[in-house]
């Protein structure tokens, strides 16, 4: 079946720091990988996704590749913000017959220190 | 306009009780999915409906769990014998068509005591 990987939390850092996420999948199809993002109080949003293999994802100054050889895709930034403390997820939708759903990560809880 | 909208945002009922969770998705949206999403745990896909029908009702527990949405708009989850290990927080999500961008909706704490 389908699932997905990413490292555990709660990461910490300072505002202006390099960021991040490690996100691994496996998946019967060719799937499409998202990473969405829920701030404190707030719904899941839409981050970034990619559809395809070295696809490149990008949204607010975040960027994620589409790996298909190391079946990865881990989310960047440069230089992160107070603001951008908020829980990450990656999930993936299979095009090989699976479930018509998203399949998320346990999320990871980003914590940005000023 | 209106986001994806779940009501009620809170719920707590007794073990053994039924329950109904509503979701109105953004209009237009043909597409419709319930998650579930327990403490510490990312959303875990219960059924996908296009349109009136449910499309694929795959990530259902046990027959407990019941969804409608029968006019192709809002749409019913219905837990029947409440047991407290369905304590979590209800998610709907609703796309133009089923290959779309998913737009979650703030979700429903249900509490079973």
């Amino acid at each position: 079946g389908n699932s997905v990987t990413q490292m555990e939390g709660p990461v910490t850092l300072s505002e202006e720091a390099f960021l991040t996420i490690n996100c691994t999948y496996t998946a019967t199809g060719y799937p499409s990988l998202f990473w969405y993002v829920q701030y404190p109080g707030e719904g899941l949003q839409l981050l970034l996704k990619a559809t395809k293999a070295d696809d490149k994802g990008s949204n607010k100054g975040f960027e994620a590749t589409y790996r298909k050889e190391t079946t990865s895709f881990h989310l960047e930034k440069g230089s992160v913000q107070v603001s951008d403390s908020a829980v990450y997820f990656c999930a993936l939708k299979d095009s090989g017959g699976g479930a018509d759903g998203l399949t998320f990560g346990k999320g990871t809880h980003l914590i940005i220190q000023p | 306009g209106a986001g994806v909208s779940q009501t009620p945002s809170n719920k707590v009922t007794e073990k053994g009780k039924y329950v109904e969770l509503r979701c109105d998705p953004i209009s237009g949206h043909t597409a419709l999915y319930w998650y579930r999403q327990s403490l510490g745990q990312g959303p875990e896909f219960l059924i996908y409906f296009q349109g009136t029908g449910a499309a694929d009702d795959s990530g259902l527990p046990n027959d407990r769990f019941f969804a409608v949405r029968p006019e192709g708009s809002v749409s019913t989850l219905k837990i029947q014998r409440t047991e407290r290990g369905d304590s979590a927080v209800y998610l709907c999500a609703s796309s133009l068509e089923g290959n779309n961008e998913q737009f979650f909706g703030p979700g429903t704490r249900l509490t079973v005591l």
